[in-house]
């Protein structure tokens, strides 16, 4: 099976950097994957990580560790429209069956 | 916009009903998905079809029906739900192949009275 922990809730403020952080334990994926969901809308991409390392996208980055069975979401810069909750997934091989986390729902105040 | 749409957006039927909630995909792409997703738990996969064949059922109960007539349509149907499966139904679309994303619709919100 594969458990995948993240925080709850987290709260920064306007123009910080924020960290979430994704732990996981699973005999194989072949990616991790972030994705954004604002309230009463759908997920979108964010990322994906296949290799160990720091993947970055402007103002996000995401790094994978598979011998630390980690993962984080950096966001830099933070807005408003931050406010959302985040969501790691293990892609599994075949036709990508994502498994979920609970996701981490983040609060950006001014 | 997405380039998956999904209807209705919003359903409340009872425990009796038989309702139907529709996914079209406008992105070429292979492979639907159903997701479904409850207050405070994981989004969960319920279905997959891989150009219109079914290649996973997650032990989902047989009141959940899905059909897919083309790569671009998918249906989720809808038969003597229980209060429980009140949730939001996300449909979704990849590639294919390993290491391709997904893209999800904006979901459907279901309540069961």
């Amino acid at each position: 099976g594969q458990n995948i922990d993240q925080p709850t809730e987290m709260t920064a403020t306007e123009g910080a950097i924020v960290q979430i952080n994704c732990t996981y334990q699973t005999s194989g994926f072949n990616g991790l994957f972030w994705y954004q969901q604002h309230a009463g809308e759908a997920p979108t991409f964010l990322s994906y990580n296949v290799l160990d390392g720091l993947e970055e996208k402007g103002r996000f980055s995401s790094f994978l560790s598979r011998s630390k069975g980690y993962s984080y979401l950096l966001l830099k810069e933070l807005q408003m429209k931050d406010s959302a909750s985040y969501l790691c997934a293990l892609g599994n091989t075949g036709f990508q069956k994502l498994v979920f986390g609970t996701g981490t729902r983040l609060l950006v105040s001014p | 916009e997405t380039g998956v749409t999904q209807t209705p957006r919003h359903l409340v039927m009872g425990m009796t009903n038989k309702k139907s909630l529709k996914c079209e995909q406008h992105l070429g792409h292979n492979a639907m998905y159903w997701y479904k997703q409850s207050a405070k738990k994981p989004l969960e996969l319920m279905f997959v079809y891989s150009l219109e064949e079914r290649v996973e059922n997650n032990s989902v109960p047989s009141r959940f029906s899905p059909e897919c007539p083309n790569s671009s349509h998918l249906f989720l149907h809808l038969h003597t739900l229980q209060p429980e499966d009140s949730a939001l139904y996300l449909c979704a679309s990849s590639p294919g192949p390993p290491g391709n994303t997904i893209y999800f619709g904006e979901g459907s919100w279901l309540t069961v009275v």
